[in-house]
Protein backbone atom coordinates (compact mmCIF):
# COMPACT_ATOMS: atom_id res chain seq x y z
CA UNK A 1 0.00 0.00 0.00
CA UNK A 2 0.86 3.52 -1.17
CA UNK A 3 2.48 5.84 2.00
CA UNK A 4 1.05 9.58 3.15
CA UNK A 5 2.12 12.40 4.20
CA UNK A 6 0.60 14.80 6.61
CA UNK A 7 1.75 18.02 8.79
CA UNK A 8 1.73 16.72 11.96
CA UNK A 9 -0.01 19.62 13.32
CA UNK A 10 -2.43 22.38 12.20
CA UNK A 11 -4.84 25.08 13.89
CA UNK A 12 -8.26 26.18 12.76
CA UNK A 13 -10.51 28.74 14.28
CA UNK A 14 -13.65 27.42 15.28
CA UNK A 15 -16.55 28.32 12.63
CA UNK A 16 -13.89 28.12 9.83
CA UNK A 17 -13.30 25.65 7.25
CA UNK A 18 -10.34 23.42 8.04
CA UNK A 19 -8.25 22.31 5.31
CA UNK A 20 -6.18 18.75 6.11
CA UNK A 21 -3.68 18.19 3.28
CA UNK A 22 -2.43 14.55 2.54
CA UNK A 23 0.51 13.65 0.13
CA UNK A 24 0.40 10.15 -1.46
CA UNK A 25 2.71 10.81 -4.45
CA UNK A 26 3.10 7.13 -4.93
CA UNK A 27 -0.72 5.91 -5.17
CA UNK A 28 -1.19 2.88 -7.38
CA UNK A 29 -4.52 2.96 -9.61
CA UNK A 30 -6.81 0.64 -7.87
CA UNK A 31 -6.21 2.03 -3.95
CA UNK A 32 -8.34 4.35 -2.35
CA UNK A 33 -8.05 7.44 -0.02
CA UNK A 34 -9.77 7.00 3.40
CA UNK A 35 -9.95 9.87 6.22
CA UNK A 36 -10.49 8.77 10.04
CA UNK A 37 -10.45 10.68 13.08
CA UNK A 38 -9.68 9.82 16.70
CA UNK A 39 -10.76 12.08 19.24
CA UNK A 40 -8.47 11.75 22.38
CA UNK A 41 -8.31 7.89 23.96
CA UNK A 42 -11.24 6.82 21.65
CA UNK A 43 -11.24 4.64 18.68
CA UNK A 44 -10.76 5.99 15.03
CA UNK A 45 -13.88 7.08 13.53
CA UNK A 46 -14.80 6.76 10.05
CA UNK A 47 -15.05 10.07 8.13
CA UNK A 48 -14.67 9.67 4.45
CA UNK A 49 -13.57 7.61 1.52
CA UNK A 50 -12.83 8.66 -2.33
CA UNK A 51 -11.22 6.87 -5.64
CA UNK A 52 -10.60 9.89 -8.04
CA UNK A 53 -13.67 11.61 -7.51
CA UNK A 54 -14.52 14.02 -4.84
CA UNK A 55 -17.06 13.17 -2.15
CA UNK A 56 -19.22 14.82 0.15
CA UNK A 57 -21.12 13.69 2.98
CA UNK A 58 -22.61 15.08 6.37
CA UNK A 59 -19.41 15.29 8.08
CA UNK A 60 -16.44 16.44 5.08
CA UNK A 61 -15.62 17.04 2.24
CA UNK A 62 -12.44 15.06 -0.18
CA UNK A 63 -11.21 16.68 -2.72
CA UNK A 64 -8.63 14.44 -4.76
CA UNK A 65 -6.21 15.87 -7.65
CA UNK A 66 -6.88 15.10 -10.88
CA UNK A 67 -3.66 13.02 -10.97
CA UNK A 68 -4.27 11.66 -7.20
CA UNK A 69 -1.01 12.16 -5.54
CA UNK A 70 -2.65 14.38 -2.80
CA UNK A 71 -6.13 14.92 -1.51
CA UNK A 72 -7.64 17.64 1.07
CA UNK A 73 -9.80 17.06 3.65
CA UNK A 74 -12.45 19.96 4.27
CA UNK A 75 -14.07 20.40 7.73
CA UNK A 76 -16.76 22.81 6.14
CA UNK A 77 -17.38 24.80 9.34
CA UNK A 78 -14.98 23.02 12.59
CA UNK A 79 -16.26 23.44 16.00
CA UNK A 80 -14.05 22.75 19.38
CA UNK A 81 -15.25 18.76 19.15
CA UNK A 82 -13.64 18.63 16.18
CA UNK A 83 -9.96 18.43 17.80
CA UNK A 84 -8.90 15.19 17.02
CA UNK A 85 -5.97 13.56 15.29
CA UNK A 86 -6.54 12.87 11.42
CA UNK A 87 -5.65 10.36 9.73
CA UNK A 88 -4.95 9.63 5.99
CA UNK A 89 -4.76 6.31 4.83
CA UNK A 90 -4.79 4.88 1.42
CA UNK A 91 -5.52 1.10 1.00
CA UNK A 92 -6.30 -1.48 -1.71
CA UNK A 93 -9.90 -2.81 -1.54
CA UNK A 94 -9.03 -6.66 -1.83
CA UNK A 95 -11.68 -8.91 -1.36
CA UNK A 96 -10.62 -10.38 1.80
CA UNK A 97 -7.66 -8.09 2.73
CA UNK A 98 -9.08 -5.32 4.57
CA UNK A 99 -5.92 -4.04 6.86
CA UNK A 100 -5.10 -0.48 6.98
CA UNK A 101 -2.09 1.15 7.98
CA UNK A 102 -2.16 4.19 9.60
CA UNK A 103 0.80 6.79 10.20
CA UNK A 104 1.17 9.86 12.55
CA UNK A 105 -1.44 11.32 11.20
CA UNK A 106 -2.19 15.55 11.67
CA UNK A 107 -3.25 16.89 14.73
CA UNK A 108 -6.14 19.34 14.28
CA UNK A 109 -6.54 22.10 17.16
CA UNK A 110 -9.66 24.25 16.56
CA UNK A 111 -9.21 27.20 18.93
CA UNK A 112 -12.57 29.52 19.49
CA UNK B 1 -21.81 4.79 17.82
CA UNK B 2 -20.03 2.15 15.46
CA UNK B 3 -21.61 -0.85 17.36
CA UNK B 4 -18.61 -2.29 17.63
CA UNK B 5 -18.19 -2.91 21.41
CA UNK B 6 -14.91 -4.03 23.26
CA UNK B 7 -14.40 -5.37 26.72
CA UNK B 8 -12.80 -4.88 29.24
CA UNK B 9 -12.15 -1.03 28.79
CA UNK B 10 -9.21 -1.23 31.04
CA UNK B 11 -6.99 -3.78 32.23
CA UNK B 12 -3.98 -4.24 34.01
CA UNK B 13 -1.74 -7.39 34.37
CA UNK B 14 1.82 -7.90 35.37
CA UNK B 15 4.70 -8.68 32.85
CA UNK B 16 4.89 -12.48 31.69
CA UNK B 17 1.20 -12.62 32.14
CA UNK B 18 -2.13 -13.55 29.26
CA UNK B 19 -4.11 -11.65 28.91
CA UNK B 20 -7.63 -11.96 26.62
CA UNK B 21 -9.26 -8.78 25.16
CA UNK B 22 -13.13 -9.34 23.66
CA UNK B 23 -14.51 -7.80 20.52
CA UNK B 24 -18.03 -7.76 19.45
CA UNK B 25 -18.18 -6.60 15.67
CA UNK B 26 -21.34 -4.52 14.62
CA UNK B 27 -24.60 -5.97 13.14
CA UNK B 28 -24.29 -7.67 10.08
CA UNK B 29 -20.34 -7.40 9.91
CA UNK B 30 -18.43 -10.62 8.99
CA UNK B 31 -14.96 -9.27 9.53
CA UNK B 32 -12.71 -8.39 12.61
CA UNK B 33 -9.24 -6.71 12.64
CA UNK B 34 -7.12 -5.39 15.62
CA UNK B 35 -4.65 -3.16 16.01
CA UNK B 36 -2.27 -1.66 18.76
CA UNK B 37 -1.66 1.69 19.32
CA UNK B 38 1.09 3.03 21.91
CA UNK B 39 1.13 6.05 23.73
CA UNK B 40 1.46 8.79 20.97
CA UNK B 41 1.49 6.66 17.94
CA UNK B 42 -0.96 5.47 15.19
CA UNK B 43 -2.44 2.29 15.47
CA UNK B 44 -0.50 -0.79 13.78
CA UNK B 45 -2.39 -3.35 12.28
CA UNK B 46 -2.26 -6.78 14.23
CA UNK B 47 -4.54 -9.41 12.11
CA UNK B 48 -7.74 -9.84 10.51
CA UNK B 49 -10.45 -12.43 10.79
CA UNK B 50 -12.62 -13.04 8.33
CA UNK B 51 -14.63 -16.41 8.35
CA UNK B 52 -13.08 -17.68 11.80
CA UNK B 53 -9.18 -17.42 10.06
CA UNK B 54 -6.51 -15.32 10.12
CA UNK B 55 -6.57 -13.77 7.04
CA UNK B 56 -3.63 -11.20 7.10
CA UNK B 57 -1.11 -10.37 9.46
CA UNK B 58 0.93 -7.29 10.51
CA UNK B 59 4.34 -7.77 12.02
CA UNK B 60 3.57 -8.89 15.31
CA UNK B 61 5.34 -12.15 17.03
CA UNK B 62 3.19 -15.67 16.98
CA UNK B 63 2.46 -14.59 21.25
CA UNK B 64 -0.17 -12.75 19.46
CA UNK B 65 -3.44 -14.66 18.51
CA UNK B 66 -7.09 -14.33 17.95
CA UNK B 67 -10.04 -16.44 17.46
CA UNK B 68 -13.09 -15.21 15.74
CA UNK B 69 -16.61 -17.06 16.34
CA UNK B 70 -19.76 -18.12 14.45
CA UNK B 71 -21.56 -14.85 15.08
CA UNK B 72 -18.66 -13.25 14.16
CA UNK B 73 -16.94 -11.72 17.53
CA UNK B 74 -13.65 -12.22 18.58
CA UNK B 75 -11.00 -12.38 20.75
CA UNK B 76 -7.18 -10.99 20.98
CA UNK B 77 -4.87 -13.34 22.99
CA UNK B 78 -1.10 -12.40 24.00
CA UNK B 79 0.71 -14.35 25.84
CA UNK B 80 4.27 -13.41 27.82
CA UNK B 81 3.41 -9.83 28.34
CA UNK B 82 6.58 -7.41 27.87
CA UNK B 83 6.28 -3.99 28.79
CA UNK B 84 5.82 -2.56 25.45
CA UNK B 85 2.84 -4.48 25.39
CA UNK B 86 0.82 -1.50 27.13
CA UNK B 87 -1.11 0.14 24.45
CA UNK B 88 -4.74 0.71 23.53
CA UNK B 89 -5.94 -2.31 21.51
CA UNK B 90 -8.60 -1.76 19.21
CA UNK B 91 -10.62 -3.42 17.09
CA UNK B 92 -12.62 -2.86 13.94
CA UNK B 93 -15.55 -5.09 12.03
CA UNK B 94 -16.33 -4.47 8.60
CA UNK B 95 -18.50 -6.23 5.67
CA UNK B 96 -15.63 -7.75 3.53
CA UNK B 97 -17.13 -9.09 0.21
CA UNK B 98 -19.31 -6.31 -0.74
CA UNK B 99 -18.65 -2.98 -1.76
CA UNK B 100 -19.53 -1.34 1.51
CA UNK B 101 -16.05 -2.39 3.11
CA UNK B 102 -15.24 0.44 5.57
CA UNK B 103 -14.06 -0.36 8.95
CA UNK B 104 -15.33 0.72 11.88
CA UNK B 105 -13.50 0.94 15.03
CA UNK B 106 -14.54 0.46 19.01
CA UNK B 107 -14.10 2.48 21.94
CA UNK B 108 -10.68 0.37 22.18
CA UNK B 109 -9.34 -1.52 25.70
CA UNK B 110 -6.53 -0.03 27.30
CA UNK B 111 -3.86 -2.78 28.77
CA UNK B 112 -1.37 -1.36 31.32
CA UNK B 113 1.91 -4.14 31.82
CA UNK B 114 3.86 -3.88 34.81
Amino acid sequence: DAKTTQPPSMDCAEGRAANLPCNHSTISGNEYVYWYRQIHSQGPQYIIHGLKNNETNEMASLIITEDRKSSTLILPHATLRDTAVYYCIVRVKKYNNNDMRFGAGTRLTVKP
Amino acid sequence: ETGVTQSPTHLIKTRGQQVTLRCSSQSGHNTVSWYQQALGQGPQFIFQYYREEENGRGNFPPRFSGLQFPNYSSELNVNALELDDSALYLCASSLVGTTQETQYFGPGTRLLVL
